[in-house]
Formats: C-alpha cells, structure tokens, sequence
C-alpha cells in the first residue's frame, strides 16, 4: 500500500523567507503523481503544485516549487519568498496513474509565517 | 469558471438524525470523490465515481454511509443515522479524467451532537 509520510507537524518561517516542506513517500508503482495542496483557515483544498513522476524536471509555481527525488521516493515543497497569506496547513498526496486512482495524503505540516 | 460546490457548507445536528450531503462537480468532469478530514484520521477517500458508477467505495465506514451520483452532475453522500463520530469536515472533489488534477470544493463541516 502506498503512503505518505510528512515528519514536519509545524513549521514557521519569517516574511520574505524561504522554507522547504518535506515528503517522502512509498509506492512500488513507476508512474504516478505528487501534489502539494494547501489548506488555509477556511478549509478548502487547494493545489499548489503537481509533479508527473516521468518528468525529471521539477515543476515549478511562481513562488512555488518542488525537489523531486524518485530514487529516494522524496518530494519537498520549497516556498520563496513567504507571504503571509501562505500560512496553511500543507499536505503532500501520491496518487498512482493507473489502477485506483485515489488520492493518499500525508498528515500535513501546519506552517505559520513570522511577520 | 465555478468550482466544485458543496452544500450545506455547515451543519450540526443530532445524533440519530438523517444527514444530506451535496455535491455538483466542475462541469465536464467525469470522476467525482468524497472525501472525509478528522483530526485523528487526516484525510481520507470515502468513495469515488467515473461516469456516475461507484468505483472504489471500501473507504465508507459503515453501513450508515451511503452515496449516489444519479447524473454527472450531483452526488449525494448520506449519513443515516448519523452518530458523534461522524463529526468532520467532509469533502468533495472532482476530475476531468484520469491523469488529471483533483479539483476539491470548500467542504461540508457536519457537527453530530
């Protein structure tokens, strides 16, 4: 079974800073996906970023990007420049591309920005 | 362009009572999920839909639990009767197809008192 691990519960960055979130996952599939959604206060889910497992090249989002690392089954969230409205909880997902397609998510890491 | 909408976006009622869950997703998406958030259990996929036909229901928690999509266009999830435990902030999402990114709407926060 595939799962998602997120080992940060919280992390806190000060405005204009850089921080990376971290995610490691485990699968025995070749082809998937990642994604970093973001939940703020309000609850809704939002995508940050996704990343096709067949691309070598880390996707990229504005201020939003990823470190992907298929051998190591790694892919962290690097935010530039943080803003405050980037304080969320953030979770990372795997989702196979073939066979159940659903969504596993990891347990989120809640992160606060310094103003 | 309107998003996958929920309703209601917030509901608390009583333990035994019947709760009703909605949903319209992304038009011309054909998958459609819901999904359930506790503390405990972080987020979890309840069951999903391609092209109005349950695919994958083995996350509905019990007999309780049910879910329909009648058309592409709405699903209901059910909760009958509903108990505490069944607090959460319930989800639902939508696809344009495989490979494609799960779009999710605003949640249902259901109180059981």
């Amino acid at each position: 079974a595939q799962t998602v691990t997120q080992s940060q519960p919280e992390m806190s960055v000060q405005e204009a800073e850089t921080v990376t979130l971290s995610c490691t996952y485990d699968t025995s599939e070749s082809d998937y996906y990642l994604f970093w959604y973001k939940q703020p206060p309000s609850r809704q889910m939002i995508l940050v970023i996704r990343q096709e497992a067949y691309k070598q090249q880390n996707a990229t989002e504005n201020r939003f990007s990823v470190n992907f690392q298929k051998a190591a089954k790694s892919f962290s969230l690097k935010i530039s420049d943080s803003q405050l409205g980037d304080a969320a909880m953030y979770f990372c997902a795997y989702r196979p591309n073939f066979g159940n397609e659903k969504l596993t998510f990891g347990t989120g890491t809640r992160l606060t920005i310094i103003p | 362009d309107a998003g996958v909408i929920q309703s209601p976006r917030h509901e608390v009622t009583e333990m035994g009572q019947e709760v009703t869950l909605r949903c319209k997703p992304i038009s011309g998406h054909n998958s459609l999920f819901w999904y359930r958030q506790t503390m405990m259990r972080g987020l979890e996929l309840l069951i999903y839909f391609n092209n109005n036909v349950p695919i994958d229901d083995s996350g509905m928690p019990e007999d309780r639990f049910s879910a329909k999509m009648p058309n592409a266009s709405f699903s209901t999830l059910k909760i009958q009767p509903s108990e505490p435990r069944d607090s959460a902030v319930y989800f639902c999402a939508s696809r344009l197809g495989p490979g494609n990114t799960i779009y999710f709407g605003e949640g249902s926060w259901l109180t059981v008192v």
